[in-house]
């Protein structure tokens, strides 16, 4: 049981916009920031989102990040087949001292 | 471009010590002000941070393993290692190396790369 929490699937067609909610509480995602990765079938993880909405190098500005409360928000836009991938949120926890990951989301672009 | 790599056998029996090494190039260990990094992956299942080790050797570890798991650093290598001790079946895994960013700023942190990752199988 991941202590963040998100949504095991989501679902949309292509062009279309999704969002992944990750949950948390007042030791994480509330007084801390947010990441978020996206791991490919068959790959490693990649970094898509640090601190909460920042976009690294490279990453289409397709991805956006939100928080609010003790929740966070990844959003997709302009959806196409290859944003097919299983998304994680991440965050560190200030009652543990480490990094907590949510149970991942696997997206299905129909 | 910063690149890691990991190494290690893929196959451990139950109740020994499975060691990795994660060899980085395009960039130097020594001196930077990043830690870095192991997560890991049970076939099908979610990421789970194992812990993170600084250039000098100060590290942060996952409560639910710190007893078990060793994370240490060789800078004349510019190599990082993971040591997990009386490993169990569930322990088995896709293991990843990173480069972990920790900002010190409202928790800020993150993985950034990523090496391609070693499945370890524990079975006898």
């Amino acid at each position: 049981q991941s202590v963040l929490t998100q949504p095991p699937s989501v679902s949309e067609a292509p062009r279309q916009r999704v969002t992944i909610s990750c949950s948390g509480s007042s030791s994480n995602i509330g007084n801390n920031v947010v990441s978020w990765y996206q791991q490919l079938p068959g790959k490693a993880p990649k970094l898509l989102l640090y601190s909460n909405d920042l976009l690294p190098s490279g990453v289409s500005d397709r991805f956006s990040g939100s928080k609010s409360g003790t929740s966070a928000s990844l959003a997709i836009s302009g959806l196409q087949s290859e944003d097919e991938a299983d998304y994680y949120c991440a965050a560190w926890d200030d009652s543990l001292s480490g990094v907590v990951f949510g149970g991942g989301t696997k997206l299905t672009v129909l | 471009q910063l690149q890691l790599q990991e190494s290690g056998p893929g196959l451990v029996k139950p109740s020994e010590t499975l060691s990795l090494n994660c060899t980085v190039s395009g960039g130097s260990i020594s001196g930077s002000s990043f830690y870095w990094g192991w997560i890991r992956q049970p076939p099908g299942k979610g990421l789970e941070w194992i812990g993170s080790v600084s250039h000098s050797g100060s590290t942060y570890h996952n409560p639910s393993l710190k007893s078990r798991v060793t994370i240490s650093v060789d800078t004349s290598k510019n190599q990082f290692s993971l040591r997990l001790n009386s490993v169990t079946a569930a322990d088995t895994a896709v293991y990843y190396c990173a480069r972990h960013v920790i900002t010190g700023i409202a928790g800020g942190n993150w993985f950034d790369p990523w090496g391609q990752g070693t499945l370890v199988t524990v079975s006898s």
